[in-house]
């Protein structure tokens, strides 16, 4: 089963919307939690990442707000743009090993 | 800076065909791994390389074999193809785990059909 579960499935928003993507983990271990983000036909790039022990991070439009109560984090983009439509991928691991897991993905479309 | 680089970009096989994929990084990066790529199941780790000389299984290593050349090459083996295994597969690289930056850089991937 997956170690990491995402949703939604798919988004759709209009341009200068508030998209928010949701994941939840079950391993209590994890300690880094990135989000991915993957134009057609490209590989998979980092956005933004966040540890356990901070609660939210800022880089520029995107958002990471972290529940560890929950076990849960999310991916808030401000003002978002037709250019920031791609999949997202949230993911989990921890930092002693190389075993990241995936959440399935998020399909966001940001309509001009 | 070419990054990672993954060839071929796609192919098909018949089923019990073998081929090899091959990857490359001029990061000078420690670790390298191969991810397989399917719809609703977002990334899924086959193999990795945490450095020269040392390879063990991810989630998915069934099927699967990995070669770490040196520390630039890292290749995946299909021994005999089959249809489950038609996917799109990503090679990646790290510097180091349990640092401060555990950044995977992707290639662009292989789309592989098996049939």
């Amino acid at each position: 089963q997956q170690q990491v579960k995402q949703s939604p499935q798919s988004l759709i928003v209009q341009k200068g919307g508030i998209p928010i993507i949701n994941c939840a983990y079950e391993n209590t271990a994890f300690d880094y939690f990135p989000w991915y983000q993957q134009f057609p036909g490209k590989g998979p790039a980092l956005l933004i990442a966040i540890r356990p022990d901070v609660s939210e991070k800022k880089e520029g439009r995107f958002t990471i707000s972290f529940n560890k109560s929950a076990k849960q984090f999310s991916l808030h983009i401000m003002d978002s743009q037709p250019g920031d439509s791609a999949t997202y991928f949230c993911a989990a691991s921890m930092g002693w090993n190389n075993d990241m897991r995936f959440g399935a993905g998020t399909r966001l479309t940001v309509k001009p | 800076n070419a990054g990672v680089t993954q060839t071929p970009k796609f192919q098909v096989l018949k089923t019990g065909q073998s081929m090899t994929l091959q990857c490359a990084q001029d990061m000078n990066h420690n670790s390298m791994y191969w991810y397989r790529q399917d719809p609703g199941m977002g990334l899924r780790l086959i193999y990795y390389s945490a450095s020269e000389g040392t390879t063990d299984k991810g989630e998915v290593p069934n099927g699967y074999n990995v070669s770490r050349l040196n520390k630039r090459e890292f290749s995946l083996r299909l021994e005999s193809a089959a249809p489950s295994q038609t996917s799109v597969y990503f090679c990646a690289s790290s510097e180091e785990p349990g640092q401060s930056s555990e950044k995977l850089f992707f290639g662009s991937g292989t789309q592989l059909s098996v049939l």
